[in-house]
């Protein structure tokens, strides 16, 4: 079954700890993204990848790092996360970034509380 | 960026058509029309998406206004499980072409009476 697969699904930590959210995407995708969504917000992107080895920020990058070393896995990292960083995360991919209409497919989120 | 308005929420009956309404006066030439849905505890969900012309596929039906400065969707039998958050969204590039970004508004949510 195709399929973005995120793991943990929830996780409520302590400030600083860093931690790593785990994105994998058995499609073969170029694309791959990262968005939070909070109330009154909707979704932001915070970093996306056009491929293996290139990555970039998206609007709110701000205390989150990437890394794309295969192409189906693309980690969300927090180094030293923070109460602010408390969000609902959507990993994405899509076959190509650019080109017409290309649908995006999400994972079920993963719900970060950091205390 | 460019933006969409939807109303906040909508409602419907089951087996009824719903038609979602989407402006987006601002639209440029080369913006794609996305929608998606969000079901509760769920990730978006793509729907479909269009340029100029109406699209239908298996699970809605996209019309593109002539001036595309509006779209509707069309769920034809609206059923319990279509009850979700819908996204009307333009598609846009970034300056350098690189990065293929969907912004999610607010979204209208659909209730769907039995």
């Amino acid at each position: 079954e195709a399929q973005v697969t995120q793991n943990p699904r929830y996780l409520i930590t302590v400030t600083g700890k860093k931690l790593t959210v785990t994105c994998s995407q058995n499609m073969n995708h170029e694309y791959m993204s990262w968005y939070r969504q909070d109330p009154g917000l909707g979704l932001r992107q915070i970093y996306y990848s056009m491929n293996v080895e290139v990555t970039d920020k998206g609007d709110v990058p701000e205390g989150y790092k990437v890394s794309r070393k295969e192409k189906r896995n693309f980690p969300l990292i927090l180094e030293s996360p923070s109460p602010n960083q408390t969000s609902l995360y959507f990993c994405a991919s899509s076959l190509y970034g650019t080109g017409g209409g290309q649908p995006q497919h999400f994972g079920d989120g993963t719900r970060l509380s950091i205390l | 960026d460019a933006k969409t308005t939807q109303p906040n929420s909508m409602e419907s009956n089951e087996e009824e058509p719903v038609h979602l309404p989407c402006n987006h006066s601002t639209i440029s030439g080369t913006d794609y029309i996305h929608w998606y849905r969000q079901l509760p505890s769920q990730g978006p969900e793509y729907v479909i998406h269009g340029l100029t012309s109406n699209v239908n596929n298996r699970m809605a039906s996209l019309a593109i206004a002539e001036d595309r400065k509006s779209s509707t969707l069309i769920l034809h039998r609206a059923t319990l499980r279509d009850a979700a958050v819908y996204y009307c969204i333009l598609r846009e590039l970034n300056s350098g072409g690189s990065n293929y970004k969907l912004t999610f508004g607010k979204g209208t949510l659909l209730t769907v009476n039995p």
